[in-house]
């Protein structure tokens, strides 16, 4: 089983509306959670990265939240815009270990 | 002034055959990746190399080869090619092992026919 599950799989929004996106991890202990953007045909750019002892990070119009007691993430977009069509990707790195941990990551399309 | 760059972009190329995917960084970083993106979009650390010392290697055939011949450069050679190694395989660069920002090259698109 995977140890970095996101949700939804995939969400359609209009222009201009906010969304949520979910990364629920299993990885303990955890040193870092970050979140990627990875457009179409392209390698993932990185959004945020949080430690175990941030709540919040944000870049411009994403805001990446943490609670790592229930080992929770949420990554919301406001105001989107089409060039916000995407995959997102959670990741989370171990603590003392190299090897990171990937979702699947949640798909976005933004329609005018 | 691409910060990581891959060769090829894409790659179809038919079962048997020997192919190699070459990853440039310009960051001056020490440590640089390999990942296998499946059909299914997760993204699967393969090998690992910090100061030419490779650090991190998974549990890949051994028809797959990384070579690293300066800290700029991972390259990955692929022997024998098999239908399943078809999928998208990236190259990323960190400042250190210890650093949480990788920065990932476009990709290499291998397709096996």
């Amino acid at each position: 089983k995977n140890q970095v599950e996101q949700s939804p799989q995939s969400l359609i929004i209009l222009e201009g509306k906010n969304c949520t996106l979910q990364c629920n991890y299993t990885v303990s202990p955890f040193s870092n959670l970050r979140w990627y953007k990875q457009d179409t045909g392209r390698g993932p750019v990185s959004l945020t990265i949080m430690t175990f002892s941030e709540n919040t990070k944000s870049n411009g119009r994403y805001t990446a939240t943490l609670d790592a007691d229930t080992k929770q993430s949420s990554l919301h977009i406001t105001a989107s815009q089409l060039s916000d069509s995407a995959s997102y990707i959670c990741v989370v790195s171990p603590y003392n270990d190299y090897k990171l941990s990937f979702g699947a990551g949640t798909t976005v399309t933004v329609r005018a | 002034d691409t910060a990581v760059s891959q060769t090829p972009k894409y790659l179809v190329t038919q079962m048997g055959n020997d192919k190699s995917i070459k990853c440039e960084q310009n960051l001056g970083h020490d440590t640089m990746y390999w990942y296998k993106q499946d059909s299914k979009k997760f993204l699967k650390i393969m090998f690992s190399y910090n100061n030419k010392e490779l650090i991190i290697n998974e549990t890949v055939p051994n028809r797959f080869s990384p070579k690293s011949p300066d800290k700029a450069h991972l390259n990955l050679h692929i022997n024998s090619l098999e239908l399943g190694d078809s999928a998208v395989y990236f190259c990323a660069s960190s400042p250190s092992i210890t650093s949480y920002e990788q920065y990932f090259g476009p990709g290499t698109r291998l397709t096996v026919t």
